[in-house]
């Protein structure tokens, strides 16, 4: 099947800091990639649509120059997070579109910010 | 505007037995519908879909049911599993644009043994 993998899987640094997280389509190449934020007990929320070669389209409430998304290839989308805080700290999972129907995601990266 | 609803946060069922979780939508305009499986601190694991234009959709021991009217859907599990014990969330995509998936809140299921 399909396999998604995310780097690193948990990630902690200190408030102001950016971070980067790395998503990779490991046998399909993903036209788009989708990334996602989860809170404690609630529901994956998307965040942006990442599609290669082109800019990212955010979901409404999402700030672009906090989220910097780079999609450089049809297997690798990158999310950096930017001067990260304490609210910051969630678990950002990816996922790659191989067919209409289905999205393969990622294990998922915990960021916990100082 | 929440647009796919999962009304009950937990369920608990006992082994062998069957599984039914529901979910409820607003859009009449989704193509599909999906549901996945979720343990702690990994990603969710796709298990079974459904197209707009069907009503029933089996694999194995899960089988997705759609009910266009009532803009319901509900998965069930028979017969249920102790490693069935997750966090099951159903998704739904507009095919038209970015095929985003809007996603319920979620249902905690446990089997108990």
């Amino acid at each position: 099947g399909a396999v998604v993998s995310q780097h690193p899987s948990w990630v902690i640094c200190k408030s102001g800091t950016s971070v980067k997280i790395e998503c990779r389509s490991l046998d399909f190449q993903a036209t788009t990639m989708f990334w996602y934020r989860q809170f404690p007990k609630q529901s994956l929320m998307l965040m942006a649509t990442s599609n290669e070669g082109s800019k990212a389209t955010y979901e409404q409430g999402v700030e672009k120059d906090k989220f910097l998304i780079n999609h450089a290839s049809l297997t690798l989308s990158t999310l950096t997070v930017t001067s990260a805080h304490p609210e910051d700290s969630s678990f950002y999972i990816c996922s790659a579109s191989l067919v209409p129907d289905t999205q393969y995601f990622g294990p998922g990266t915990r960021l916990t910010v100082l | 505007d929440q647009q796919v609803k999962q009304n009950s946060p937990s369920l608990s069922v006992q082994e062998g037995r069957i599984s039914i979780l529901n979910c409820d939508y607003t859009n009449s305009m989704f193509d599909y519908f999906l549901w996945y499986k979720k343990y702690p601190a990994e990603g969710p694991t796709f298990l079974i879909s459904i197209s707009s234009i069907k009503d029933k959709n089996e694999d194995g021991r899960f089988t997705v049911f759609l009910n266009k009217s009532a803009k319901h859907l509900s998965l069930h599990i028979v017969p249920s599993q102790p490693g069935d014990s997750a966090v099951y969330f159903c998704a739904a995509v507009l095919i038209q644009g970015a095929q985003k998936l809007v996603f319920g809140q979620g249902t905690r299921l446990t089997i108990n043994p």
